[in-house]
């Protein structure tokens, strides 16, 4: 899977809309962009994903830029529950390739 | 939705003893599943691909013979850490993704085994 660049913490005040960046330069054509956060002790889970449309869902929306080298997440009103470190990873589904490939994401800090 | 349950959440173990995690797709069928590893403050590490019915596809650095998987039904794979050390502590997870969603669907994941080696 190609490289993705993610700042390591982000700090916001809860009930505060959060965007979350992600720098994908060497995306190829096939790549989809994914998000999956994983709140402390637990394992990840799926946030929202997207190929070239920004995609809005009940937990967030992600905006893709025009040549898809770059991405946002977007929470729209941050919870405390929201604290959890967020990945952005690309994945190619050609070949049935299904695994995942985790960079270091970035440490979202929600501030009461 | 779909959902991956894993068991135990969480194991202190002796060292030189074995332990063995079960990872279940509870409302699917799951010709392959993924098992992870994760350190405190890391991100999580592909340890290896478990596929129904054959052999398991391991990441290099990971030992096989130290790390067995078995996937013996759609449903079900384990791990089991043989003759455990300290530096096997560590968070591990599996994933799986339910094929009846789409190539493109999100993976699943357990909520984590928490090894403890003494």
């Amino acid at each position: 899977d190609a490289k993705t660049t993610q700042p390591n913490s982000m700090e916001s005040n809860e009930e505060e809309p959060v965007h979350l960046p992600c720098n994908h330069s060497t995306i190829s054509g096939t790549d989809y962009i994914h998000w999956y956060r994983q709140l402390p002790s637990q394992g990840p889970e799926y946030v929202i994903h997207g190929l070239t449309s920004n995609v809005n869902n009940r937990m967030a929306s992600l905006a893709i830029a025009e040549d898809r080298k770059s991405s946002t997440l977007i929470l729209h009103r941050a919870t405390l529950r929201d604290a959890a470190v967020y990945y952005c990873i690309l994945r190619d589904v050609r070949g049935g390739n299904e695994k995942l490939t985790f960079g270091t994401g970035t440490r979202l800090t929600i501030i009461p | 939705g779909a959902v991956v349950s894993q068991h135990p959440s969480w194991v202190i173990c002796k060292s030189g003893t074995s332990v063995k995690i079960e990872c279940r797709s509870l409302d699917f069928q799951a010709t392959t599943m993924f098992w992870y590893r994760q350190f405190p403050k890391q991100s999580l590490m592909l340890m290896a691909t478990s596929n129904e019915g054959s052999k398991a596809t391991y990441e290099q650095g990971v030992e096989k013979d130290k790390f067995l998987i078995n996937h013996a039904s759609l449903t079900l794979s384990t791990l089991t850490v043989t003759s455990a050390h300290p530096e096997d502590s560590s968070f591990y997870i599996c994933s799986a993704r339910d094929p009846g969603t789409g190539d493109n669907s999100p993976l699943h994941f357990g909520n984590g085994t928490r090894l403890t080696v003494t």
